[in-house]
């Protein structure tokens, strides 16, 4: 079963509004979680990096304030989409450190905005 | 910086022919390499890793070998199913905690 768990894994919102992806490590707790994103038949790019209790390493080009990261605890991060709209329609998937050498990913979660 | 090239699909092969999925990779040192699947629909899968050079991961039929000397990491399978069909992406990390770099990944298309 998934170690790693997305929540919602579909989400509708109405442009404008903002919306918040959680990412939750399941049985172990992960000090690093990352977050990527995937354009329609593109491929995954790293947005940021998650580390527990301080503020999220975002990669050139990410708008930090538009994409909040929250890792409040060990096992859950958190991505909000602020004022989202159209073209932030997108594949969000988070990924946990486990072990200190194993990534696990989510099953990801589909936005739409409309 | 580091990055990934594969072969750019879509590639569409009937039932039971073999596949091979290009992967060249350009990094310092030496990093993991991975391959990992998304079916329609669904999220990523590690399908095999290799973490260092001449190690040869293999899952599900699939096989990939880790070569140093020519920067490369080419999926394989011998006789592909239709439930193969999916995207396939080749990836580095420059250590097993870090950020994955992925590859554009590869459509593939199984037909009966």
């Amino acid at each position: 079963g998934a170690v790693v768990s997305q929540h919602p894994s579909r989400v509708i919102c109405k442009s404008g509004t903002s919306v918040k992806i959680e990412c939750r490590s399941l049985d172990f707790q992960a000090t690093t979680m990352f977050w990527y994103r995937q354009f329609p038949k593109q491929s995954l790019m790293l947005m940021a990096t998650s580390n527990e209790g301080s503020k999220a390493t975002y990669e050139q080009g990410v708008e930090k304030d538009k994409f909040l990261i929250n890792h409040a605890s060990l096992t859950l991060s958190t991505l909000t989409v602020t004022s989202a709209h159209p073209e932030d329609s997108s594949f969000y998937i988070c990924s946990a450190l486990f072990g200190g050498n194993t990534i696990y990913f989510g099953e990801g979660s589909w936005l739409t905005v409309v | 910086g580091d990055s990934v090239t594969q072969m750019e699909g879509p590639v569409t092969l009937s039932e039971e022919a073999f596949l091979t999925i290009n992967c060249t990779y350009t990094a310092t040192g030496y990093p993991s390499l991975f391959w990992y699947v998304q079916y329609p629909g669904e999220g990523l899968q590690l399908l095999l890793k290799a973490t260092k050079a001449d190690d040869k991961g293999s899952n599900k039929g699939f096989e990939a070998t880790y070569r140093k000397e020519t920067t490369s990491f080419h999926l394989e399978k011998g006789s592909v199913q239709v439930s193969d069909s999916a995207v396939y992406f080749c990836a580095l990390s420059k250590t097993s905690y870090d950020k994955v770099i992925f590859g554009p990944g590869t459509s593939l298309s199984v037909i009966p």
